[in-house]
């Protein structure tokens, strides 16, 4: 069963502009949404996280904007650059947060 | 650098075998978990020790078993491997029991099994 769905598989954002990547949860037990960046070779790094009591989370470029009765939360990358491509996974965890359930992964190409 | 450390980074080994996968947590990080990566099933949890004791388990085969030392390094062993069986698998370390405050990967050991 996948809990969390992510969405597109891949993504191809022309340099300044946005990237937006979706991620819809089943399970309203979730309390802990983050997003990790994970370059070829290297393993999943923590980008950006947010809580069910905020409606949006902003750090630089980087953007979390989380709808808790549709189930749904999202990553806004603004001026994306070139840089910025990678792999992204949603994720969400429970209480007690000791296991993650991570998205199936979004490829990001930004094209200069 | 992380400051999680995976060896060996790459492993190629036969079906019917058994390895190890060694993990050296971030300093000062209690908890470890294990997560397996692979094209068809994505990043899976595997298993979390927090200071030597088992927390939570996942979809860890009956093949698979881990364990956390005194020194907080962990091992993941795999045996009775299959061609399925290959994958990137993660090690991942926390300061405390969940990962409230996200996770530190390490950069993976590549298990191909042939």
């Amino acid at each position: 069963q996948q809990q969390v769905k992510q969405s597109p598989q891949s993504l191809i954002v022309q340099k300044g502009g946005i990237s937006i990547i979706n991620c819809a949860y089943e399970n309203t037990a979730f309390d802990y949404f983050p997003w990790y960046q994970q370059f070829p070779g290297k393993g999943p790094a923590l980008l950006i996280a947010i809580r069910p009591d905020v409606s949006e989370k902003k750090e630089g470029r980087f953007t979390i904007s989380f709808n808790k009765s549709a189930k749904q939360f999202s990553l806004h990358i603004m001026d994306s650059q070139p840089g910025d491509s990678a792999t992204y996974f949603c994720a969400a965890s429970k209480p007690g947060r000791r296991a993650l359930t991570f998205g199936s992964g979004t490829r990001l190409q930004v094209q200069p | 650098d992380s400051g999680v450390t995976q060896t060996p980074k790459h492993l190629i080994t036969a079906t019917g075998q058994r390895v190890t996968l060694r993990c050296s947590p971030r300093s000062g990080d209690l908890s470890v978990y294990w997560y397996q990566q692979s094209l068809d099933q994505g990043l899976q949890f595997l298993i979390q020790y927090y200071n030597g004791e088992e927390r939570a388990k996942g979809n860890i085969l009956e093949r698979f078993s881990a364990q956390q030392f005194p020194d907080l390094h962990s091992e993941l062993n795999l045996s009775s491997l299959e061609l399925g069986d290959s994958a990137l698998y993660f090690c991942a370390s926390s300061p405390d029991l969940g990962a409230g405050y996200g996770y530190t990967f390490g950069s993976g050991t590549r298990l191909t099994v042939v």
